[in-house]
């Protein structure tokens, strides 16, 4: 079975500060793992996604993340956080082949604040 | 535009009463999720078609939920009896099934949000 923890239900840092946000998947065979972003009374927008070719994978808005297989992580960062950045994120893994029904298996989720 | 559309956004509806909501898919897309989110967690897989074909459905789904979709293009979720315990945002999804490395982008609505009173 496939599930992700992610660390710190809540993270508050001051703009232009470095964002980071923990996220650690378990699964029996090599997954994609997924963050998503959603703004209050809003649906899920994809951030980035991770299929296997590069472990540093770079998505929108200025967020990255890295595939670490020895640590199980997938944690999500930003050089510098911007005030519209305030929202919930969440990591999200789903299992691989023709045959996977692609499904996705989501954390907890992680708010977000972002100080002036 | 051209995303995965629901219908309604909010609903609000007396408990014991039956409820139904609408999504409308990207339109290539032949994989369809519906997933049930409460505030502070995160998103709850329900069930999964391919085409027309219900092929997974979560224990989550009890027999008061059903869900179609016929023809292969929008689905519907309906819940009988509704009960408080059913209030949360009920998003769906959709994706085109690929095997390669690509991977399965998945695509979500805006969510339908269900207060039960």
């Amino acid at each position: 079975a496939q599930s992700v923890t992610q660390l710190g239900s809540h993270v508050s840092v001051s703009e232009g500060a470095l964002v980071l946000l923990r996220c650690n998947y378990s699964s029996s065979v090599p997954p994609y793992l997924f963050w998503y972003v959603q703004y209050p009374n809003q649906g899920l927008q994809l951030l980035l996604k991770y299929t296997s070719a590069a472990t540093l994978v770079k998505g929108i808005n200025g967020f990255e993340a890295e595939f670490k297989k020895s640590e199980t992580s997938f944690h999500l960062t930003k050089p510098s956080a911007h005030m519209s950045d305030a929202a919930e994120y969440f990591c999200a893994v789903s299992g691989r082949g023709s045959s996977n029904t692609g499904k996705l298996i989501f954390g907890q989720g992680t708010t977000l604040q972002v100080k002036p | 535009d051209t995303g995965v559309s629901q219908d309604p956004r909010h609903k609000i509806t007396k408990r014991g009463q039956n409820v139904t909501f609408r999504c409308d898919p990207i339109s290539e897309h032949n994989r369809l999720y519906w997933y049930r989110q409460t505030l502070g967690q995160g998103p709850e897989f329900l069930t999964y078609f391919q085409n027309e074909a219900q092929l997974e459905k979560s224990r989550l789904l009890s027999d008061r939920f059903s869900a179609e979709r016929p023809k292969g293009s929008f689905s519907t979720l309906e819940i009988q009896r509704t009960e408080q315990g059913d209030s949360a945002m009920y998003l769906c999804a959709s994706s085109l099934a690929s095997s390669g490395a690509s991977g399965n982008t998945i695509y979500f609505g805006e969510g339908s949000w269900l207060t039960v009173v």
